[in-house]
């Protein structure tokens, strides 16, 4: 079945430097979204994505859907301790569902 | 709109105890959507209605697991008999339509011992 990876796991960076966590599917993919979650929160969509190289940006987050439509990425510049939390990426294959990756935890330090 | 709202936000049980996890989708939503969230699996979605009616449960664990929407503003996800691997934090979404953003609800955080 369909699989989605995310990389890395964790990362902790110095807050002002950038991030960007990696979604990869085995799968040609029909859309993706992007969710944040918050330490002892829940998922919050922030947003979806659909056409081949499409890029979009959500103030400092640049969000990317690769040409194959089999990966994607969420880059954050300048990150700031607001952007603590696990980010998500999850995949559908022209059906109803999303196959989540297993998120990336961000940490920023101070 | 309250959001989606799940009930009860943590729930501790014993073993071999029944358990059922209660959501109210947003009004007007056809979807919804039960994960279970770990640290191990991840966010793996268990089951999905459209329109009170479920379309795939193939996520359901066991037999153990049901799940029910009788209506377009209430749906259940019970556990007969519970055990402590089922211990996890069981969400509830909503979206307008299929492959559209889903609205989270707060959680349960079962917990099983």
């Amino acid at each position: 079945g369909q699989q989605v990876m995310q990389i890395p796991q964790y990362q902790h960076v110095q807050e002002g430097e950038d991030f960007t966590t990696y979604c990869n599917s085995s799968t040609t993919l029909s859309n993706i979204q992007w969710y944040k979650q918050r330490p002892g929160g829940h998922p919050v969509f922030l947003i979806q994505l659909v056409k081949s190289g499409e890029v979009k940006k959500q103030k400092r987050l640049t969000f990317q859907f690769g040409e194959a439509k089999k990966n994607s990425s969420l880059h954050i510049t300048a990150t700031q301790t607001t952007d603590v939390g696990t980010y998500f990426c999850g995949g559908g294959a022209g059906s109803y569902q999303l196959t989540f990756g297993k998120g990336t935890k961000l940490s920023v330090i101070p | 709109d309250a959001g989606v709202i799940q009930s009860p936000r943590h729930e501790v049980t014993e073993m071999g105890q029944e358990v059922t996890l209660r959501c109210k989708p947003i009004s007007g939503h056809n979807s919804l959507f039960w994960y279970r969230q770990t640290m191990m699996r991840g966010l793996e979605l268990l089951i999905y209605f459209n329109n009170n009616v479920p379309i795939d449960d193939s996520g359901m664990p066991e037999d153990r697991f049901s799940a029910k929407m009788p209506n377009a503003s209430f749906s259940t996800l019970k556990i007969q008999p519970s055990e402590p691997r089922d211990s996890a934090v069981y969400f509830c979404a909503s979206s307008l339509a299929r492959a559209t953003e889903a609205f989270f609800g707060q959680g349960t955080r079962l917990t099983v011992v």
